[in-house]
């Protein structure tokens, strides 16, 4: 099975503190996601690689960073956190495979990170 | 652009009842779409999936049919449990394309 985890289940910080949210997966997979999820608006992309030192930005990249210096983990960094930030916080990985004849791409997810900033 | 709409929630049934949560979709090409599902306090974990037009994706008593002419992936079961009480996201995706999600819906089963 794929695992993919990460380093906290409930954070709470400080407006300003910087923040480092891990995600590692298991799976050798090329793909990493970071989302945020919020209640009606869904889950959002924030940041994603699709390998080692390679980052994209996704839809609501203001305010955050990653790191991606090995394969397997994928660093969300928020450096001066904002109460505006406070979420869950979900990463994922990818790879494509093949399927009926069709390249798909499956995400599998991490738990996630309830961030609480004060 | 690719965009999903899902029904919103949330939705309340009794235990044994028929499900239906209605998942339309924008796409240019033949995207491949999912259905993921989110239990309290976990992450999504992807429920069934359908790769091209036709394509019936089942998996856990939930079946959706992917429908080109409709532009449509409703999910459905025919007698829903309390342990179903989810949050259920429909997403589509393509061959280098990120995946989008819909907003999900919440799914409440009363014993």
């Amino acid at each position: 099975d794929v695992k993919v985890t990460q380093s906290s289940r409930y954070l709470v910080k400080r407006t300003g503190e910087k923040v480092f949210l891990e995600c590692v997966q298991d799976m050798d997979h090329e793909n990493m996601f970071w989302y945020r999820q919020d209640p009606g608006l869904g889950l959002r992309l924030i940041y994603f690689s699709y390998d080692v030192k390679m980052k994209e930005k996704g839809d609501i990249p203001e305010g955050y960073s990653v790191s991606r210096e090995k394969k397997e983990r994928f660093s969300l960094i928020l450096e001066s956190a904002s109460t505006n930030q406070t979420s869950m916080y979900l990463c994922a990985s990818s790879s494509l495979a093949m399927t009926s004849g069709s390249l798909l791409e499956t995400q599998y997810f991490g738990p996630g990170t309830r961030l609480l900033v004060l | 652009g690719n965009s999903v709409t899902q029904m919103e929630g949330p939705v309340t049934l009794s235990e044994e009842a028929f499900l239906t949560i209605n998942c339309t979709y924008t796409a240019t090409g033949y995207p491949s779409l999912f259905w993921y599902v989110q239990y309290p306090g976990e992450g999504l974990q992807l429920l069934l999936k359908a790769t091209k037009a036709d394509d019936k994706g089942s998996n856990k008593g939930f079946e959706a049919t992917y429908r080109k002419e409709t532009t449509s992936f409703h999910l459905e079961k025919g007698s829903v449990q309390v342990s179903d009480s989810a949050v259920y996201f429909c997403a589509l995706g393509g061959r280098d394309d990120k995946i989008i999600f819909g907003k999900g819906t919440r799914l409440h089963i009363l014993p």
